[in-house]
């Protein structure tokens, strides 16, 4: 089993659609996070959580809205998308705690998502 | 500014041949790491290997080893006796200390795109 989980795998929505994709880590981490991956453009971090609350928003359109209701849970809220949205969104975990932190991310698996 | 370039977008090779991909970084941290990520076709980036910036011993795991030389910037990934299954992208990430009770950012260079041929 790994790590760090995210549903669903494949997601095709159209623009006037709402849906949410899900995270899970089971490492006991306390830092979360969301990325990007575009076709032929670079990772991009969107948000990051540390202890349930935001610490950075990479200058994201609202249209996505993401929620943290635990360490372990990170959703990603999805509404009024574009097709130039489509994308693999990956999600990670790291340990940001303790002067003996581990600075490495886990990635989940990733939803690829298509906007109609 | 931090900055991660892997100038080979693509590689393809012969099974069984060794091939090296590289990573160059820029950074006015005196402190930091570097990582590799592995990212096959189903999309999930697999953690390779985590260098801190004090150490530039070389590592060897298996048919994978490391070089990383902080007097070019580098941190190169060789694979021995390259495999089908090697074929990916890699990526090669760097990141600051942690400071200021922020977390660290991750760094990444664009990705090398292996292709291990039977």
């Amino acid at each position: 089993e790994t790590g760090v989980t995210q549903t669903p795998r494949h997601l095709v929505m159209g623009m006037t659609n709402k849906k949410s994709l899900k995270c899970e880590q089971h490492l006991g981490h306390n830092a979360m996070y969301w990325y990007k991956q575009s076709a032929k453009k670079p990772l991009e971090l969107m948000f990051v959580y540390n202890f349930k609350e935001q610490t950075e928003n990479n200058s994201v359109p609202s249209r996505f809205s993401p929620e943290c209701p635990n360490s372990s849970h990170l959703f990603l809220h999805l509404h009024t998308l574009q097709p130039e949205d489509s994308a693999l969104y990956l999600c990670a975990s790291s340990q940001d705690r303790g002067r003996d932190y581990i600075p490495t991310q886990y990635f989940g698996p990733g939803t690829r998502l298509t906007v109609l | 500014a931090q900055k991660v370039t892997q100038a080979q977008t693509e590689i393809s090779v012969v099974e069984k041949e060794d091939v090296t991909l590289d990573c160059v970084y820029e950074t006015r941290d005196t402190t930091y790491y570097l990582f590799w990520y592995k990212q096959p076709p189903s999309g999930e980036l697999v953690f390779l290997i985590r260098r801190n910036s004090f150490d530039e011993q070389n590592e060897i795991s298996g048919r994978y080893s490391w070089n990383f030389q902080k007097s070019t910037s580098s941190f190169n990934f060789t694979i021995t006796a390259s495999q089908v299954v090697d074929s990916a992208v890699y990526f090669c990430a760097l990141s600051p200390p942690r400071g200021g009770g922020s977390n660290y950012k991750l760094t990444f260079g664009k990705g090398t795109l292996l292709t291990v041929n039977p």
